[in-house]
């Protein structure tokens, strides 16, 4: 199947740091991403659409300034969590479809995050 | 705006057992509908998708049917094993995948 890579998979930085997750897909050509968060012992919660060259659509209730999204070619996504805080602390993973075919979605390997 | 449901929320069972997990969605525009698996502190493994068009899939001893009319969709686990022990998560496609609230399985020797 198709590969997304996502990189790194766990991080710690301080408070008031900003951070920064990257999205790759290694096998096809992406124009559009999705940016999951996850916390503890709860599903995948939609934050964004990443869109290639154009801006990200976010989720209701998700901080814009707060996680900046660039799509700058087809394969390559990142996240940008600024000012990070610990209630920031989470797991984020990304996904993208297959554009053709079954548009089936292949996933990141996931990001954990720890803000102290 | 799209909710996906799982019931149950976690299920604990003696290997062997056939399991039944269940998802339901609101709206049944989708494109398709995907079964994953998560284990703790990890990443998502996709387990079967069917198209909006079909009716089940297999995978070994994996079965997911799809009613899409009703909204909802069903994995089977046959004969189940430890290494089974999991998180389960339907996630349905309408332009962006929209995720269940999981089911965590735990099958036990």
């Amino acid at each position: 199947g198709a590969v997304v890579s996502q990189h790194p998979s766990w991080v710690i930085c301080k408070s008031g740091t900003s951070v920064k997750i990257e999205c790759r897909s290694l096998d096809f050509q992406a124009t559009t991403m999705f940016w999951y968060r996850q916390f503890p012992k709860q599903s995948l919660m939609l934050m964004a659409t990443s869109n290639e060259g154009s801006k990200a659509t976010y989720e209701q209730g998700v901080e814009k300034d707060k996680f900046l999204i660039n799509h700058a070619s087809l394969t390559l996504s990142t996240l940008t969590v600024t000012s990070a805080h610990p209630e920031d602390s989470s797991f984020y993973i990304c996904s993208a479809i297959l554009p053709e075919g079954h548009f089936e979605a292949f996933f990141g390997q996931g990001t954990r995050l720890t803000v102290v | 705006k799209q909710e996906v449901t799982q019931i149950p929320a976690a299920l604990s069972v003696p290997e062997g057992e056939n399991l039944v997990l269940n998802c339901s969605f609101t709206d049944s525009a989708i494109y398709n509908l995907q079964w994953f698996r998560q284990d703790p502190g990890k990443g998502l493994t996709s387990l079967l998708l069917i198209q909006s068009s079909q009716r089940e899939q297999t995978s070994g001893r994996l079965n997911a049917s799809l009613d899409k009319s009703s909204g909802r969709s069903t994995l089977y686990i046959a004969a189940s094993q430890p290494g089974d022990s999991a998180t389960y998560l339907c996630a349905v496609n309408t332009d962006k995948l929209i995720f269940g609230t999981g089911t965590r399985l735990q099958v036990f020797p």
